[in-house]
């Protein structure tokens, strides 16, 4: 399947910091880049999406950057709180056969 | 209440004797898909399925089946289980439009063990 690196694998942040999480992908035929959040003892879910068309997108406290011509995409999280403290995914793929990242594991520090 | 639901969700077994998981969603999802967890190496896929009678490889496809018979249903079917295939597996489903899955939702996981 496509080549997908996700770094890094751990971070660790003081409750209010921003945490950066990268992913690069190989298929410059992908349009769909999506970042899934999975709590302990539980399926990840989806948390934010871009597509290839636009650039960034932002939803309260939670942001995706994609740099097409580098092939990669980046999950920001700001003022971070406890209770993002997941492992995140990133799908590179984007298209039905699906590459996920191996997984960050965010830690956010009362 | 939308969701993916996943059975069973823990299953001990030993190398051999087959076995199946069942997968189903009540939101007409017409993508379906089944993915294994192990640490280290995240999310891989398995199969997957676009649509009723229409199934792909994913990425680690060896030592298993799946059907998707009706649209709610996609089952995976572990013939003969060995070691190896230890792990914590997830269904997951989308509309799947456009080229590509859209936004997955996953179910809770099962998590098997073969000895």
């Amino acid at each position: 399947g496509e080549n997908v690196e996700q770094h890094p694998s751990t971070l660790s942040v003081q409750e209010g910091d921003s945490a950066v999480i990268k992913c690069t992908y190989s298929d410059s035929a992908s349009n769909y880049f999506p970042w899934y959040k999975q709590e302990l003892g539980k399926g990840p879910q989806l948390i934010i999406d871009i597509r290839s068309n636009v650039g960034e997108k932002k939803d309260q406290r939670i942001a995706v950057t994609l740099n097409k011509t580098a092939k990669h995409f980046s999950l920001h999280i700001t003022e971070t709180q406890p209770e993002d403290s997941a492992v995140y995914f990133c799908d590179g793929a984007g298209s039905y056969q699906l590459t996920f990242g191996k997984g960050t594991k965010l830690s956010v520090i009362p | 209440e939308a969701q993916v639901t996943q059975n069973p969700r823990y299953l001990i077994t030993v190398t051999g004797k087959k076995l199946t998981v069942t997968c189903s969603q009540n939101m007409n999802h017409e993508y379906m898909s089944w993915y294994r967890q192990d640490p280290g190496l995240g999310l891989r896929q398995i199969y997957y399925s676009m649509n009723v009678e229409v199934t792909d490889k994913g990425d680690v496809p060896e030592g298993y089946k799946v059907s998707r018979k009706e649209k709610r249903n996609f089952p995976l079917i572990l013939e003969s289980p060995s070691p190896n295939q230890t792990s914590l597996y997830f269904c997951a489903s989308s509309f799947g439009a456009s080229g590509n899955t859209g936004e997955l939702f996953f179910g809770e996981g099962s998590r098997l063990t073969v000895l």
